[in-house]
């Protein structure tokens, strides 16, 4: 089975820290996906990647960039983190075809900023 | 663009009722259509996925029906146990939008003992 690893389960934070999510996937898949999850506005994606050293700004990108060095390593960074960036993150994976494929999603992170 | 739809946002059966969830989406240009489970707090996990191209997916007491043509995917738990209490989200991926989900909202779900 595809494994996708989140190496937090629960991160709290201080305001104005730089705060680093990890996520690892053991498939090869070149696709990998950072969304946030918020009661009443469901999933939300905020980066995603086609490729090493490839990123891809999705629908909420503001106040978080990416890091993606090798292939089964994506991590997502919060530069200057906020209470408003509280929330649950999760991390996806899955390759490159028509759909031949599902995603894989990893445990979650949740984050609260304090 | 796309939109995904769920509809009850939450829904309570007695333990042993059959279980129906639906998801509709507003373009049949679709790749694949994928139902996740999500328990409070923790990710999300697959359960079926449906090809554009299939009708339905079985797996256990779960059956996915697709009906691309009238944008409507219908999700189906025999035997409803209360460990089946949970999140149930849909999510196409749509052919036009490369390799990105569009999710539903949710449905949530209870089954009372």
């Amino acid at each position: 089975d595809v494994k996708v690893t989140q190496s937090s389960r629960y991160l709290v934070k201080r305001t104005g820290e730089k705060v680093f999510l990890e996520c690892v996937q053991d498939m090869d898949h070149e696709n990998m996906f950072w969304y946030r999850q918020d009661p009443g506005l469901g999933l939300r994606l905020i980066y995603f990647s086609y490729d090493v050293k490839m990123k891809e700004k999705g629908d909420i990108p503001e106040g978080y960039s990416v890091s993606r060095e090798k292939k089964e390593r994506f991590s997502l960074i919060l530069e200057s983190a906020s209470t408003n960036q509280t929330s649950m993150y999760l991390c996806a994976s899955t390759y490159v075809d028509r759909g031949l494929y599902g995603y894989t999603f990893g445990s979650g992170t949740r984050l609260t900023v304090v | 663009k796309q939109e995904v739809t769920q509809i009850p946002a939450a829904l309570s059966v007695p333990e042993g009722e059959n279980l129906v969830l639906n998801c509709s989406f507003t373009d049949s240009a679709i790749y694949n259509l994928q139902w996740f489970r999500q328990d409070p707090g923790k990710g999300l996990t697959s359960l079926l996925l449906i090809q554009s191209s299939q009708r339905e997916q079985t797996s256990g007491r779960l059956n996915a029906s697709l009906d691309k043509s009238s944008g409507r995917s219908t999700l189906y738990i025999a035997a409803s146990q209360p460990g089946d209490s949970a999140t149930y989200l849909c999510a196409v991926r749509p052919a036009a939008a490369g390799n990105k989900l569009t999710f539903g909202g949710g449905t949530r779900v209870l089954v009372k003992p």
